[in-house]
């Protein structure tokens, strides 16, 4: 199977600073990756959606200016949590995707191992 | 938006048990997939549905389609200790490029 890579896959830090979540795609080229955050027992939600080259469409209540995605590659995007509070404490879960989404591809559509964050 | 009900929330069962999840929508949809996630991990894929009525099986696992698109359920035979996990399903709407996930069934084994 396909298999994606997230670093760090722990990270703490201190209230105020920036995170930068790597996700890689080691053996196939993502056009389409999407972000997720998950709290403590809930499911997972969409932060956003990017396609290579293109500026991410982030999902209502999510704020573009302190959640910031970069998709330069098809086999790299990073997210980067800007001046983090407690309450951006979550597991961020990237998902590469080879095709643009939808039906035919949700089979392609994989998911790194999650990058727990904790923010003091 | 479109939300996927998912239950039970929680199951606690012996091994060698059978187990059943569903997840019901008020909406129709042309995808129903389920994912299991282990801690600390990403989701992985189980089994993917693709046409109303379709009943897929993947070993021990065997899920279904409903017939009004709006439901799917998960079945898990002979549970084993590796069965621990939390169980989502998701669903994809007609044109749409994103999944909907289910809130999760946490499906834990006493050996």
């Amino acid at each position: 199977g396909a298999v994606v890579s997230q670093h760090p896959s722990r990270v703490i830090c201190k209230s105020g600073t920036s995170v930068k979540i790597e996700c890689r795609s080691l053996d196939f080229q993502a056009t389409t990756m999407f972000w997720y955050r998950q709290f403590p027992k809930q499911s997972l939600m969409l932060m956003a959606t990017s396609n290579e080259g293109s500026k991410a469409t982030y999902e209502q209540g999510v704020e573009k200016d302190k959640f910031l995605i970069n998709h330069a590659s098809l086999t790299l995007s990073t997210l980067t949590v800007t001046s983090a509070h407690p309450e951006d404490s979550s597991f961020y879960i990237c998902s590469p995707s080879v095709g643009s989404g939808g039906l035919s591809e949700v089979e392609t559509q994989y998911f790194g191992p999650g990058t727990r964050l904790l923010v003091l | 938006g479109q939300q996927l009900n998912q239950s039970p929330q929680s199951m606690f069962i012996q091994e060698g048990e059978d187990v059943s999840m569903n997840c019901t929508s008020s909406s129709i949809f042309n995808t129903w997939l389920w994912y299991k996630q282990d801690p600390g991990e990403g989701p992985v894929l189980l089994i993917a549905l693709y046409k109303a009525g379709e009943l897929t099986s993947n070993g021990r696992l065997t899920a279904q389609f409903g017939i009004t698109r709006k439901d799917s359920f998960l079945n898990i035979s002979a549970s084993i200790p590796s069965d621990v996990g939390i169980y989502f399903c998701a669903g994809l709407i007609q044109g749409a490029q994103k999944l909907v996930f289910g809130q999760g069934t946490r499906l834990t084994i006493n050996p």
